[in-house]
């Protein structure tokens, strides 16, 4: 099956600074990746998403670039906020038709200091 | 639109009880998609629903079953209740390829 990987597992910033988190995953057959962002206490949200005939999707201060010969996706946020604070997931998934079966990093809690 | 809600949000059990949970789609949604949160494993997929037919299922044992009713409205069951089954049961719901919507999640204690 699908195995992703992410790092790093936390990660403190500047408010100000940008910081990327990267994932990696093995199945060449998955074909959409997610990205979620969970507030403590809250329920995850999409905050971009890319397909795989795509390489780079940008989105305000947020942008998501897949590279699918090295299988590895990354999540960038540029000037950030403390508000960006918040537990961010990757997903890689594989399904067509709306059919949907994603598998999820374990995660990358994201500390922004004012 | 109303927004997924599930039933209840905590639930207490003791060890080989059985637990229903309960999720309602956002209107207009088919499909609903089941996972556990656990600060462990992280957030794995259980199984999703569309049409009242499970469509995909994940690694999991048999004691986690679900259906999907036809008005979208979707269960989960869990029997012989283990400790380790606690964890945060999240829905989610999407139409056909669009932006998938969870629900506030089930926070399930098993003691």
């Amino acid at each position: 099956g699908e195995n992703v990987e992410q790092h790093p597992s936390t990660l403190s910033v500047q408010e100000g600074d940008s910081a990327v988190i990267k994932c990696t995953y093995s199945d060449s057959a998955s074909n959409y990746f997610p990205w979620y962002k969970q507030e403590l206490g809250k329920r995850p949200q999409l905050i971009i998403d890319i397909r795989s005939n795509v390489g780079e999707k940008k989105d305000q201060r947020i942008a998501v670039t897949l590279n699918k010969t090295a299988k590895h996706f990354s999540l960038h946020i540029t000037e950030t906020q403390p508000e960006d604070s918040a537990v961010y997931f990757c997903a890689a998934s594989e399904g067509s038709g709306g059919s949907y079966i994603p598998t999820f990093g374990r995660g990358t809690s994201l500390i922004v200091h004012p | 639109k109303a927004g997924v809600t599930q039933t209840p949000r905590y639930l207490i059990k003791t060890r080989g009880q059985q637990v229903t949970l309960s999720c309602s789609p956002i209107s207009g949604h088919r499909s609903v998609s089941w996972y556990q949160q656990t600060p462990g494993q992280g957030l794995q997929f259980l199984f999703e629903y569309f049409s009242e037919t499970q469509r995909n299922k994940g690694n999991f044992p048999g004691r986690f079953s679900g259906r999907q009713f036809s008005n979208s409205r979707s269960e989960m069951n869990v029997s012989t209740l283990e400790l380790g089954d606690s964890a945060l049961y999240l829905c989610a719901s999407k139409e056909g390829k669009n932006e998938q919507f969870f629900g506030p999640g089930t926070r399930l204690t098993v003691l």
